[in-house]
């Protein structure tokens, strides 16, 4: 059974900190690498992803990839109220040829 | 350019009854996807079709749910009969390349 693990939360942190999203998986032949972000009652909506070990970064969201760990985080620099939501963590596992398997999400709340 | 459309947004039904959900992709989206997602839980898969063809439909249960996409665009998903397990919310999603979903808002069952 091919797993994507995330912390429920919710995760809290003040306006301007910076948050930290976690996510281990099980399929050690996964490919590439996802980051949803979902408003309450309403659907996912991209906003990473990464294919390669290392870091990417796209304005506040740095998205981290360590393969050998199984292990993908997602940074949010400068939390604004705005990003409350719940993040979704999605793995495309190798041979799924695009299936991508979702954790359950980590909910954030952002303090002003 | 106009998104993934899906409808109805809400359908509430009593257990027994049939029902059908409608999606319209992205235009030039060969990939369509119907996910059912519980609430506090990430989406879950329930068939992806490429073009016409449904090439992963393992997860649907087929006892009771149908879909079929006629001519790779549009594409219907029916249940019947409806349990009361069945509440949920059903997202179509499409995409060009594998892992960069575009949801639509979603449908929302209620099955009492």
């Amino acid at each position: 059974q091919k797993e994507v693990e995330q912390n429920s939360g919710p995760l809290s942190v003040p306006e301007g900190a910076i948050a930290s999203l976690n996510c281990t998986y099980s399929d050690r032949g996964s490919q590439s690498f996802f980051w949803y972000r979902q408003y309450s009652g309403k659907s996912p909506e991209l906003i990473m992803f990464i294919y390669s070990n290392g870091d990417k970064e796209d304005g506040r969201f740095t998205a981290q990839l360590n393969k050998a760990s199984q292990y993908v985080s997602l940074l949010i620099r400068d939390s604004q109220p705005s990003d409350s939501a719940t993040y979704l963590c999605a793995v495309n596992p190798g041979g799924s040829q695009g299936n991508l398997i979702f954790g359950k999400g980590t909910k954030l709340s952002v303090k002003p | 350019e106009a998104g993934v459309v899906q409808s109805p947004r809400y359908k509430i039904i009593e257990k027994k009854q049939p029902v059908a959900f409608w999606c319209n992709p992205i235009s030039g989206h060969n990939t369509l996807y119907w996910y059912l997602q519980n609430l506090g839980q990430g989406p879950e898969l329930l068939i992806r079709y490429e073009n016409e063809e449904a090439v992963d439909d393992s997860q649907l249960p087929k006892d009771r749910f149908s879909a079929e996409r006629l001519k790779g665009v549009d594409s219907t998903l029916k249940i019947q009969p409806a349990e009361l397990g069945d509440s949920a919310v059903y997202l179509c999603a499409s995409s060009q390349g594998p892992g960069e979903l575009f949801f639509g808002e979603g449908s929302r069952l209620t099955v009492l």
